[in-house]
């Protein structure tokens, strides 16, 4: 059963970046056609999808934060990860690591979430 | 890009039928077959229902299905049952190659 788990530092300063791991267990990151993927909430609303980056390494962003991303595979530690950079209050948001099946809509598994808050 | 269009509740008996709609535009919703709907309760991660407009994963009840017409998809519950209140998001491929999700629908089950 594949799972996944975010890490990070909970708390974040305005104007820095934030950086989260999605560790990847029961199965290979770097094999077959997924795409590993970020999502978030901010508490009360709805979800924001993020971006993805494909077991290929192709790298695809929303169009709103494209100049402030990055996200990355290790696929020596079956990880991936998000560098979002100048954070500001509005970024404070639960989020969520993701596996889309490529050629498919379908995100079957998720991690738990992770709570970041943006405040100084 | 925009999110794509849900009404912000709807509410239904048990054993009643409910609709949800998601409007997006021809260069998502009505462009592909990749809208996606997921069910989320309070502290959880989503949960898959429809993928594909109207594929149903293995383990959800065939009570869920999902349907398109032109650039608005849509989720109907049928024999509607207290655990399936919780808050419902449409998810559409883009032509930008990204992804959208819709604004969300509170279900309440009266």
């Amino acid at each position: 059963q594949l799972q996944l788990q975010e890490s990070g530092p909970g708390l974040v300063k305005p104007s820095e970046t934030l950086s989260l791991t999605c560790t990847v267990s029961g199965g290979a990151i770097s094999s077959g056609d997924f795409h590993w993927g970020w999502i978030r909430q901010p508490p009360g609303k709805g979800l924001e999808w993020i971006g993805n980056i494909h077991s290929s390494g192709s790298t695809y962003y929303s169009p709103s934060l494209k100049s402030r991303l990055t996200i990355s595979v290790d696929t020596s530690n079956n990880q991936f990860s998000l560098n979002l950079s100048s954070v500001t209050a509005a970024d404070t948001a639960v989020y969520y690591c993701a596996r889309r099946r490529g050629g498919s809509s379908e995100i079957v598994y998720w991690g738990q979430g992770i709570l970041i808050t943006v405040s100084s | 890009q925009s999110a794509l269009t849900q009404p912000a509740s709807v509410s239904g008996s048990p054993g009643q039928s409910i609709t949800i709609s998601c409007t997006g535009t021809s260069s998502d919703v009505g462009g592909y077959n990749y809208v996606s709907w997921y069910q989320q309760h309070p502290g959880k991660a989503p949960k898959l229902m429809i993928s594909d407009v109207s594929n149903r994963p293995s383990g959800v009840s065939n009570r869920f299905s999902g349907s398109k017409s032109g650039n608005t998809a849509s989720l109907t519950i049928s024999g509607l049952q207290a655990e399936d209140e919780g808050d419902y998001y449409c998810n559409s491929y883009t032509s930008s190659s990204t992804w959208v999700f819709g604004g969300g629908t509170k279900l309440t089950v009266l």
